[in-house]
This record gives structure tokens, sequence and C-alpha cells, in this order.
């Protein structure tokens, strides 16, 4: 089945320092990836979506330039937390999709990380 | 914009009884998709059960089967023979034909009582 590997799983981090988090397909090629937040007992929101070889594109309220998205390969997309605050301590989740066909496979999400910026 | 909602913030149910998740959306498109994940304690997101819009059939998955009825535009899960490993936070979600975007409702959290 599709495995998608989210690293670390868990980051401390100083507040100012930045942190970068990593999503990759181990057994797929997902052109996709996609990054969300998810607060205590909420729902995940997306943040951006992730196609390789090009920008991401970010959602709205969210700062492209804290959360930098490269996405170099097929099988790798990373996030990296620019400047970190204790504001952005939370639980992010990559997700993953087959190319084709997306919606028949839904999407591989990653185990998450939880950041904590101290 | 498309929406999903899910009015039932938490429910508890006895191991081995049947339990309902209700999910509702909103949405002027004809042709989508819609999921119902799983989040337990360990945060893993997992995929449930899948429905095709122009599908008339509910899916089914094991204990696991959807009520889905595209003119009321409701998506409701229905688990079955609950187990303790049900225990877990429930999302519904949706995402166009033309699209990558994946929607997720709030969620609910569901409980299995020994």
């Amino acid at each position: 089945g599709a495995v998608v590997s989210q690293h670390p799983s868990r980051v401390i981090c100083k507040s100012g320092t930045s942190v970068k988090i990593e999503c990759r397909s181990l057994d797929f090629q997902a052109t996709t990836m996609f990054w969300y937040r998810q607060f205590p007992k909420q729902s995940l929101m997306l943040m951006a979506t992730s196609n390789e070889g090009s920008k991401a594109t970010y959602e709205q309220g969210v700062e492209k330039d804290k959360f930098l998205i490269n996405h170099a390969s097929l099988t790798l997309s990373t996030l990296t937390v620019t400047s970190a605050h204790p504001e952005d301590s939370s639980f992010y989740i990559c997700s993953a999709s087959r190319i084709i066909p997306r919606a028949y496979y839904g999407y591989t999400f990653g185990s998450g990380t939880r950041l904590t910026v101290v | 914009a498309q929406t999903v909602t899910q009015s039932q913030p938490e429910m508890s149910v006895q191991e081995a009884e049947t339990v309902t998740l209700s999910c509702t959306y909103d949405t002027s498109e004809s042709n989508y998709y819609l999921f119902w994940y799983k989040q337990p304690p360990s945060r893993q997101m997992i995929l449930v059960i899948r429905q095709e819009a122009y599908k008339q059939q509910n899916a089914t998955e094991n204990r696991f089967s959807v009520n889905f009825q595209k003119a009321a535009k409701s998506f409701s899960l229905k688990i079955s023979d609950s187990q303790l490993g049900d225990t877990a936070m429930y999302f519904c979600a949706f995402m166009k034909t033309r699209d990558d975007k994946i929607i997720f409702g709030k969620g609910t959290r569901l409980h299995i009582l020994p």
C-alpha cells in the first residue's frame, strides 16, 4: 500500500530558529503533496499545495515567507518553518496523492510532526 | 465555496453497537468525491471509505458503510458491531473532481465504551 513517511515526529526548537519537516512518499510518486496544520481537538487546516518542480500554492492567510515549501522530487516535499515563534507550535501533517487516479486511492497521510517552539 | 458540516462534536456508544455519524456538505458541483477519514489517538489519518458522487450505490467496507443522499447533500457513516479500536476522531471530507484539495469537516470524536 501507499506509505508516506514524515520526519521528525516531534521537534522542539528555540524561538527565532528554523525547523525543517520532511514528507516522503516511499512506494509511489506524488506530483502533489499537501501540508496541513492541526490545532488541538480541531480539524485539519490546509496550508499549501506543493507541486513537484514548481512553486507551492498557499491558502489565504498563510504566510509564504514563514512557511517555506520545497517539492524538489516526486517523492519528497519539505516544509520549513522560519523564525519560529511559540504561536507556530502545532501539529503539522503532510499528505500525498498518487499521480492517477488520485481520487480512487484517496490521499495518504504522514504520521504528523508535533512542533513545539520554546 | 464548498463546506462540510459535521453536527455531532462527540459521541459515545457501547462496544458491539451500531453508530451513525452525520455529515452534510454544500457544493454546486455535480461530480465530486466524498471521504470519511479516521484519526485515532496516534493522530495518523486513515482513509475509512470513499464515495464517488456519480455512483448511486452506497459504498461499504466491511463494518463501515455510508448513506449517500446526493439530493440532500448528506453523507453519513454507519459503523456496525463497533469495536474499541474504532475510538477515534472521524472527519468527513469533500473533493471536487477537477481539484486536488480535500476539504474537511470539523470532525466527530467517537468513543467506544467497553
